[in-house]
């Protein structure tokens, strides 16, 4: 089945460590997206790629970095520069041209 | 920001009695999408409506759009316990395809 596959569900980060959230897709999708959800909020535009080895900042990218080698990847990296890591990351697909999403399951990051 | 907000926050309804959340937004669009989330997990798309359009249904969902409110309502009818979950708009940008999600209503379908 067609789908993004997000790993890991769940990590643990200490301060002034960095980490990688990865997101995979086999849908064929031109464009990968990264949200990031607080509790009771809605998503958060992080960074957005409309194709292989382009990508563009979002609304809070500060902190943040991706890179698009391939078509299937868009993984997303929390550096030690983000000061509120803590949250619900989502990671989404779309064919580029107007329609819907499809999301990930989600990356749960917490920050001891 | 030019996010949507959702319209209440939280609803409690009982099973089979119908379900109704609001969207408004700020700015003009070329469209509105209706997303679905269940505790911790991804969102699931609903239904897209233009701005062409008035009125758009799927089942049990019926979604308007009034743009010279800007605003958009999302009806589900005879609501289940499976309907539990938050439900989110999201709106266009002007650049790409890219969306503003409104802050969301939480829905519990009380069996």
């Amino acid at each position: 089945d067609g789908g993004i596959t997000q790993s890991p569900k769940y990590l643990f980060r200490k301060e002034g460590q960095n980490v990688t959230l990865s997101c995979e897709q086999n849908l064929n999708h031109d464009a990968m997206y990264w949200y990031r959800q607080d509790p009771g909020q809605g998503l958060r535009l992080i960074y957005y790629s409309q194709i292989v080895n382009d990508f563009q900042k979002g609304d809070i990218a500060e902190g943040y970095s991706v890179s698009r080698e391939k078509k299937e990847s868009f993984p997303l990296t929390v550096t030690s520069a983000q000061k509120n890591p803590t949250a619900f990351y989502l990671c989404a697909s779309d064919t580029g041209e107007v329609g819907e999403l499809f999301f990930g399951e989600g990356s749960r990051l917490t920050v001891l | 920001s030019q996010q949507g907000e959702e319209d209440p926050q939280a609803l409690s309804i009982q099973e089979g009695e119908n379900a109704t959340m609001n969207c408004s937004y700020k700015t003009s669009i070329n469209n509105l999408q209706w997303y679905r989330q269940n505790s911790g997990r991804g969102l699931v798309h609903l239904i897209l409506i233009r701005s062409n359009e008035r009125e758009k249904h799927s089942g049990r969902l019926r979604v308007t759009l009034d743009t010279s409110k800007k605003s958009s309502s999302l009806l589900i009818t005879a609501s289940r316990a499976a309907d539990t979950a938050s439900y989110f708009c999201a709106t266009d940008r002007t650049t790409g395809n890219q969306f503003y999600f409104g802050t969301g209503t939480s829905l519990t379908v009380i069996p």
